[in-house]
């Protein structure tokens, strides 16, 4: 299985802030990279979906870059709605996998 | 706009079968763009996905279930279900259903989801 590893698991923000989230994968999986967001008692959201593509629906301050193994979200001017678990997961290879998450706190 | 909506019982007995149906609405599974699957959340947070199905193919499941997991189709109900065999307590989390992209495999749908526990 592709193993993907997030880092921080949590960091602290302000209003106002840039927010950097960073995924690795175990093995290149191309650009086969999505972001998600997660509220607490709500299913996950789609943010980011082919390392850089933007959802429809999803502001442009979220961002994503990256290719084979090291990719990254970038949440500009946060919003407070932005607080929030954001997860990765790999669409390369069955079985799909999710990073283990980072909670993004005031 | 298409709405999942899962469905079936929160308690389930160790040894059992765990089945639940994801209803589609404003939407048809009868699509070549999307399969049709589920991710399941431990109480801690992780995220497993478990399977998925095409409307009109076989499906594909994650080989940590080891053969305990099928998912199906009912086109004309337009729903899909879940069924997991002899569960125990590990396999207590909150399951969603969920629409994945045929050719990027991200999940661009999901349900609310809907809390299994596991216990006698």
């Amino acid at each position: 299985d592709i193993q993907m590893t997030q880092s921080p698991s949590s960091l602290s923000a302000s209003v106002g802030d840039r927010v950097t989230i960073t995924c690795r994968a175990s093995q290149s999986i191309s650009a086969f990279l999505s972001w998600y967001q997660q509220k607490p008692g709500k299913a996950p959201k789609a943010l980011i979906y082919a390392a850089s593509s933007l959802q429809s629906g999803v502001p442009s301050r979220f961002s994503g870059s990256g290719s084979e193994t090291d990719f990254t979200l970038t949440i500009n001017d946060l919003q407070p709605e932005d607080f929030a678990t954001y997860y990765c997961q790999q669409g390369y290879r069955v079985p799909l996998t999710f990073g283990g998450g980072t909670k993004v706190e005031n | 706009q298409v709405h999942l909506q899962e469905s079936g019982p929160g308690l389930v007995k160790p040894a059992q079968t765990l089945s639940l149906t994801c209803t589609v609405s404003a939407g048809s599974i009868n699509t070549d763009s999307h399969y049709w699957g589920w991710v399941r959340q431990y109480p801690g947070k992780g995220l497993e996905w478990l399977g998925y199905i095409f409307y009109n193919g076989s499906p594909y499941y994650n080989p940590s279930l080891k053969g305990r997991l099928s998912i199906s189709t009912d086109r004309s109900a337009k729903s899909f279900s879940l069924n997991l065999r002899s569960v125990s307590a590990a396999d207590t989390a909150v399951y969603f259903c969920v629409r994945a992209h045929k050719l990027e495999l991200f999940f661009d749908a999901w349900g609310q989801g809907t809390l299994v526990t596991v216990s006698s």
